[in-house]
């Protein structure tokens, strides 16, 4: 079964120093993998996604996401944190080994909510 | 964003009455979803459409069912809704599975039965 974990409920950082929001995944085969953020009273929004090719996945805002296959990880980063960064962080992953009417689900870990103070 | 309309936004509904809540998407896209949102528990599914009258359940569909008699709509109706429905409820959709397609989220509807 296709499963992602996230291991901090929270996460805080200073302004300006590098942040981290940790991603594991389970899946059958290779995965598709997802990062989104919501913030206060909205909906998910699309920040980025690794498919194939380099471990580096770079996307929206500044974000980038860094693919271990060793360690069946996709670890969502960003150099230097701002104070509008802080929202909830979900890791999501695609089921792309189903058969049938399953093939497309997808999977969210449980958020992390990051914290970036001034 | 993506061309996703959930209704209403906002409804406060007493226990034992259905409950139906509304997606609506103008870019024709294969795949809709109905998830919930809770504290503690992140995005579950509840159900799913690969296809118009092609439905599946996800992992807390008791207590839901859905119709998808068009592409463009997706309705979710809770057929006696209980106090553990409270939650807030997200439609996304998706064009498909290949090359990884991303899901787009709406707005949410925030649903309180009291």
């Amino acid at each position: 079964a296709q499963s992602v974990a996230q291991p901090e409920d929270q996460v805080n950082v200073a302004e300006g120093n590098p942040l981290t929001v940790k991603c594991t995944y389970s899946v059958s085969g290779n995965p598709y993998l997802f990062w989104y953020v919501q913030y206060p009273n909205r909906g998910l929004q699309f920040l980025l996604k690794y498919i194939t090719g380099d471990n580096l996945v770079k996307g929206s805002y500044g974000f980038e996401a860094e693919f271990n296959k060793s360690q069946t990880s996709f670890h969502l980063k960003k150099p230097s944190a701002l104070v509008s960064d802080s929202a909830l962080y979900f890791c999501a992953v695609r089921d792309i080994a189903g058969r049938g009417s399953t093939l497309g689900r997808l999977y969210f870990g449980r958020g992390t909510q990051l914290t970036v103070w001034p | 964003d993506a061309g996703i309309t959930q209704s209403p936004r906002h409804k406060v509904t007493e226990t034992g009455t259905p409950v139906t809540l509304r997606c609506h998407q103008t870019e024709n896209h294969r795949y809709m979803y109905w998830y919930r949102q809770d504290p503690g528990h992140g995005l579950r599914l509840i159900h799913y459409s690969y296809g118009v009258k092609d439905t599946d359940k996800g992992e807390v569909s008791d207590g839901y069912s859905v119709s998808r008699s068009k592409t463009e709509d997706f309705l979710l109706t809770l057929e006696s809704a209980t106090s553990s429905q409270t939650s807030v409820y997200f439609c996304a959709i998706s064009p498909g599975t290949g090359e990884g397609s991303e899901a787009f989220f709406g707005q949410g509807t925030r649903l309180t039965v009291v």
